[in-house]
């Protein structure tokens, strides 16, 4: 069975653009959840989609947004970039949510 | 907000040393689960724990769940160079809660 995969694995962007990265779950999964990790704060809950349906939003602004398509495959959506966005982001997939979050290896977002 | 605190945040120690990593919380979780991320990788899991009071081995790491749910510990005996990582601690809340929450995780490196 294909892992979770995450296109593009590294970004580079400048402050104002905006940037989609799309992510794969696993085949038979339909949550799937996006996280932004940074030494920092660690790894910060996105939202989590279910079924094309937003269930759970994290703690971020606006400009971070995202969806799901019939297939689970997901978008998520960063506009008017901020240096402060420089982060991995990770994607992970499960069967209903809150279980086993099997992980992509993430997109690595730099912004000058 | 259900929070969870790792401790220690790095710890690097000689192979062959035990060592323990604590993951605490003020909050009950139904599941508590442990992951390790390696550089460029996205975090796989280990285990997760359901029971109060549950012990899980896995070869040499034991996974604990305190009685009260709200606390969770990782011993790793005789820590070799492969154990080196970023392991993550992650709770599942009650019914209706489709996300996680994570730790912000502890930096092991193991010197040979």
């Amino acid at each position: 069975k294909a892992g979770v995969t995450q296109t593009p694995r590294y970004l580079i962007k400048t402050r104002g653009q905006q940037v989609t990265l799309s992510c794969s779950p696993i085949s038979g999964h339909r949550s799937v959840s996006w996280y932004q990790q940074t030494p920092g704060q660690g790894l910060q809950f996105l939202f989590e989609y279910f079924s094309e349906t937003q269930r759970n939003k994290g703690n971020f602004p606006g400009r971070f947004s995202g969806r799901q398509f019939s297939n689970s495959r997901s978008e998520m959506n960063v506009s008017t970039l901020e240096l402060g966005d420089s982060a991995l982001y990770l994607c992970a997939s499960s069967l209903w949510g809150a279980d086993t979050q099997y992980f992509g290896p993430g997109t690595r977002l730099t912004v000058l | 907000t259900q929070l969870l605190e790792q401790s220690p945040q790095f710890l690097s120690i000689q192979e062959g040393e035990n060592l323990t990593v604590y993951c605490n919380s003020s909050s009950v979780f139904s599941s508590l689960q442990w992951y390790r991320q390696e550089p460029g990788e996205g975090p796989v899991l280990l285990v997760t724990v359901v029971t109060g009071g549950e012990v899980k081995k896995l070869k040499r790491l034991t996974f604990q769940f305190g009685d009260a749910r709200k606390d969770s510990s990782l011993h790793i005996t005789a820590a070799q160079p492969g154990d080196t990582g970023l392991y993550l601690c992650a709770g599942a809340g009650g019914a209706g809660s489709y996300q996680l929450t994570f730790g912000k995780g502890t930096k092991l490196s193991v010197i040979p």
